[in-house]
């Protein structure tokens, strides 16, 4: 079975400054979605950035950024010039590429912006 | 707002009633998902549909819980003689075939708090 691990409970960062969320996976397929999800404190998810297993490239969305390691089944998610609004619990969540499969998700990472 | 809904946002019941719980997904979504978010951890998969079929459930899904999405649109589900330990959040989920990778999109979710 999969599974995905998020190790780190709570994080901190300084308004306008950069924080990485890590994430961990494990999974015997080779082809695979990875996603990070933000749910702020209303609780509706919305999707962040999302990571095809195939491409090579990294990701990025605007100030969102992941840096992928396949070999090492690591997912991490870099936020730069971090605002308020990023306040939020992140769930990294990994699905199997054949349509309409279950996502499984880590514990999460709650994260703090200070002003 | 055309986005996944639920209802109701909250809800207060005694160990050993029935609840039922509604999800309307976004229209033209034919694949409809539910998860359970229990405090401080990620969504856990429940069960999905594709239109009205029910294709898989989790061993989460006791016999005490039973989804149905009767014509392919709105989805309920129920669980019958609530215990303590059912205390959670209760996502939904929805997701359009062919769409660009499938994304699920949420719903605010049901708190089910369980006396």
């Amino acid at each position: 079975a999969q599974t995905v691990t998020q190790s780190q409970p709570e994080m901190s960062v300084q308004e306008a400054e950069t924080v990485t969320l890590s994430c961990t996976y494990d999974t015997s397929e080779s082809d695979y979605y990875l996603f990070w999800y933000k749910q702020p404190p209303s609780r509706q998810m919305i999707l962040v950035i999302r990571q095809e297993a195939y491409k090579q490239q990294n990701a990025t969305e605007n100030r969102f950024s992941v840096n992928f390691q396949k070999a090492a089944k690591s997912f991490s998610l870099k936020i730069s010039d971090s605002q308020l609004g990023d306040a939020a619990m992140y769930f990294c969540a990994y699905r199997r590429r054949e349509y309409g499969n279950k996502l499984v998700f880590g514990a999460g990472t709650i994260l703090r912006v200070k002003s | 707002d055309t986005g996944v809904s639920q209802d109701p946002r909250h809800k207060i019941t005694k160990r050993g009633q029935n609840v039922t719980f509604r999800c309307d997904p976004i229209s033209e979504h034919n694949r409809l998902y539910w998860y359970r978010q229990t405090l401080g951890q990620g969504p856990e998969f429940l069960t999905y549909f594709q239109n009205e079929a029910q294709l898989e459930k989790s061993r989460l899904l006791s016999d005490r819980f039973s989804a149905e999405r009767p014509k392919g649109s709105f989805s309920t589900l129920e669980i019958q003689r609530t215990e303590q330990g059912d205390s959670a959040m209760y996502l939904c989920a929805s997701s359009r075939r062919g769409s660009s990778y499938n994304e699920q999109f949420f719903g605010p979710g049901t708190r089910l708090t369980v006396l």
